[in-house]
This record gives C-alpha cells, sequence and structure tokens, in this order.
C-alpha cells in the first residue's frame, strides 16, 4: 500500500516563473492539505481540499492556489514565484478529518 | 489563532538516557487534539504521539510519552532509552476543529552514541 506521493522531488526555478506541485493520497484519504516548511522552521499551512474544493485556507496569497481531481489526486500552483518561496512544500492526506499521512515533500528553489 | 511554542531549539542525549521537549501553545478552544511529530533527514513527517484533551491521562507508545498539562497548556514529550534512529527534529502541533495543524518552530534532537 503506496504512503502519499509527492512529484517533483526537488526543483529550481527563477523569480516570476510558475510551478506546479502534485500529490497522490494514501489508498483510501479522500483529504489534501499542503503544507510550506522553509528551512528551519516548523510547516505553515496553506490549504486542505475535500470533494474537489478548498474547505480551509491559511494566511497565504492568492498567488497560491490549488485543485484536487476525482481520483483525490491535488496538486498546488504558486504563480510570480518570490525568493521567499523557497521551502519544501509537504503534502499530507487523511480520510476526512482523520490522522494526517505526510509525504516526502518537494523541494522548491526559488533564485 | 492558536500559537505553539517550542522553546529548545536544539537537545542533546547519550545513547540510552532519557530526553524532555517542552512545548507550549495557546487556545481559546476547549476541545482540541495535540501531536508530536518526528522528521527525520528524509524529510517526511512521522506521528510519535497524540493526546486528546479531553483525557486526563497521559499519552504513551513505547518509549515515547508525554506530561500534559492542560490548565498551563504545556505538552511535553519524553524520549527514554534513546536510541541513535531517534535522530531527527520534533514538532509539537495543535488541532482544533477541521483538520489543520498548527505546528511549533521544532526541535533538533541528537542522539549521541
Amino acid at each position: 500500500d503506496a504512503g502519499v506521493t509527492q512529484s517533483p522531488t526537488h526543483l529550481i526555478k527563477t523569480r516570476g516563473q510558475q510551478v506546479t506541485l502534485r500529490c497522490s493520497p494514501k489508498s483510501g484519504h479522500d483529504t489534501v492539505s499542503w503544507y510550506q516548511q522553509a528551512l528551519g522552521q516548523g510547516p505553515q499551512f496553506i490549504f486542505q481540499y475535500y470533494e474537489e474544493e478548498e474547505r480551509q485556507r491559511g494566511n497565504f496569497p492568492d498567488r497560491f492556489s490549488g485543485h484536487q481531481f476525482p481520483n483525490y489526486s491535488s496538486e498546488l500552483n504558486v504563480n510570480a514565484l518570490l525568493l521567499g518561496d523557497s521551502a519544501l512544500y509537504l503534502c499530507a492526506s487523511s480520510w476526512g478529518t482523520g490522522e494526517l499521512f505526510f509525504g516526502e515533500g518537494s523541494r522548491l528553489t526559488v533564485l | 489563532a492558536q500559537t505553539v511554542t517550542q522553546s529548545q531549539p536544539e537537545m542533546s542525549v547519550q545513547e540510552a538516557e532519557t530526553v524532555t521537549l517542552s512545548c507550549t501553545y495557546d487556545t481559546s478552544e476547549n476541545n482540541y487534539y495535540l501531536f508530536w511529530y518526528k522528521q527525520p533527514p528524509s524529510r517526511q513527517m512521522i506521528l510519535v504521539i497524540r493526546q486528546e484533551a479531553y483525557k486526563q491521562q497521559n499519552a504513551t507508545e513505547n518509549r515515547f510519552s508525554v506530561n500534559f498539562q492542560k490548565a498551563a497548556k504545556s505538552f511535553s514529550l519524553k524520549i527514554s532509552d534513546s536510541q541513535l534512529g531517534d535522530t531527527a527534529m520534533y514538532f509539537c502541533a495543535f488541532r482544533a476543529a477541521g483538520n489543520k495543524l498548527t505546528f511549533g518552530g521544532g526541535t533538533r534532537v541528537l542522539v549521541k552514541p
């Protein structure tokens, strides 16, 4: 049984570009959450998707957007990248409000 | 808004000894959950232990136990018989309604042989 899988593992972008990160939830899970973890800090909640809709959102600008597909997988999109967007982006899945299972993250570097 | 504070940036402990990590939180909620997560160099967050606020009994999972003081809003983690594989970042986290987690800044634990 595969856990939460994220792609890509690492990527490098330049300021102003756009990026899409992908997440496949653990089998049987229907809810996907995204977190941003800057170097040396704890993760910060970006948003959560359930039934293909954004259900909760943290304190992030509209440049951060997402999508959930009918198979429960999810994408995180970030537009107009800033240097400060460099971070580890973690995806977590759950069945409803049950225990969260995390992926290994996508490391984004913005130059 | 909830806040979670971990005041110890780094802790070191000898193998087989005990280490205690501190965590305090601030909330006006009465029903909530508290968690400790471990993040090794592989980057994946792994749940270590959880505590429901309505339970007075402190949670225990093998070598890991917590000291939950609800009135003081304190939630410390004790790692007993430390092993080299316990070396990692440890994050305290809070959850009220919904599934949103609020994390502390983390404590790096180094287990020395």
